[in-house]
């Protein structure tokens, strides 16, 4: 059980365009949903937290015009870069959670998409 | 600020066992994970501790003591399939996880 999907699990795009990352828990209702980056041998970086129905929460330092985050349904929350650099070249990793962010609560995570911008 | 301390590096014997400590400094505590990381791949959930104690779970055990903000998360009969960042992370008082920067552990035959 918990299991989490993402499309594309990688993808090469040209600067200027935008991509679309989905994030799918496959076998529960995900309450709450979590967009993070990663960059080589770093450690996670939490982008953004969205609760189904409801606008994003973004870090700090994170731009919510570049980064759109829609959680439209209890199983389905979508990442959108938009007009991608190259310095937006990352490993994104969504996760969901079941009861929300209470203690107990789990993050169980997608596979991720490595975004490479040319 | 809010801190998560774990080595950044440990190498360690197949068939041995090893212990991965973690410290932490953060406002309030809802919890503490241990997750496992392959190069390359996301995150997997290995364990929860929100009480002091030893919880185990097969090869892999976690233990908390929360007067002193450390856990430790012991992996038994290692194997090269171990090989892996381990990253603890921590709940506070928001119940927003902070995340350490993981412990990339190296298993030689």
């Amino acid at each position: 059980g918990a299991v989490v999907s993402q499309h594309p699990s990688w993808v090469i795009c040209k600067s200027g365009t935008s991509v679309k990352i989905e994030c799918r828990s496959l076998d529960f209702q995900a309450t709450t949903m979590f967009w993070y980056r990663q960059f080589p041998k770093q450690s996670l970086m939490l982008m953004a937290t969205s609760n189904e129905g409801s606008k994003a929460t973004y870090e700090q330092g994170v731009e919510k015009d570049k980064f759109l985050i829609n959680h439209a349904s209890l199983t389905l929350s979508t990442l959108t870069v938009t007009s991608a650099h190259p310095e937006d070249s990352s490993f994104y990793i969504c996760s969901a959670s079941t009861t929300g962010t209470s203690g107990s609560s789990t993050q169980y995570f997608g596979p991720g998409t490595r975004l490479t911008v040319l | 600020g809010q801190n998560i301390d774990q080595p950044t590096e440990m190498t360690a014997t197949e068939g041995a066992i090893v212990q991965i400590n973690c410290t932490y400094q953060t406002s309030g505590f809802n919890g503490l994970f241990w997750y496992q990381q392959h190069a390359g791949e996301a995150p997997t959930f290995l364990s929860y501790n929100v009480l002091d104690g030893l919880e185990e779970k097969g090869r892999f055990s976690s233990f908390l003591s929360r007067s002193k903000g450390y856990s430790y998360l012991l992996l038994k009969e290692l194997q090269m399939k171990d090989s892996a960042s381990y990253l603890c992370a921590v709940k506070d008082s928001n119940y927003q996880l902070i995340w350490g920067a993981g412990t990339k552990l190296i298993i030689k035959p």
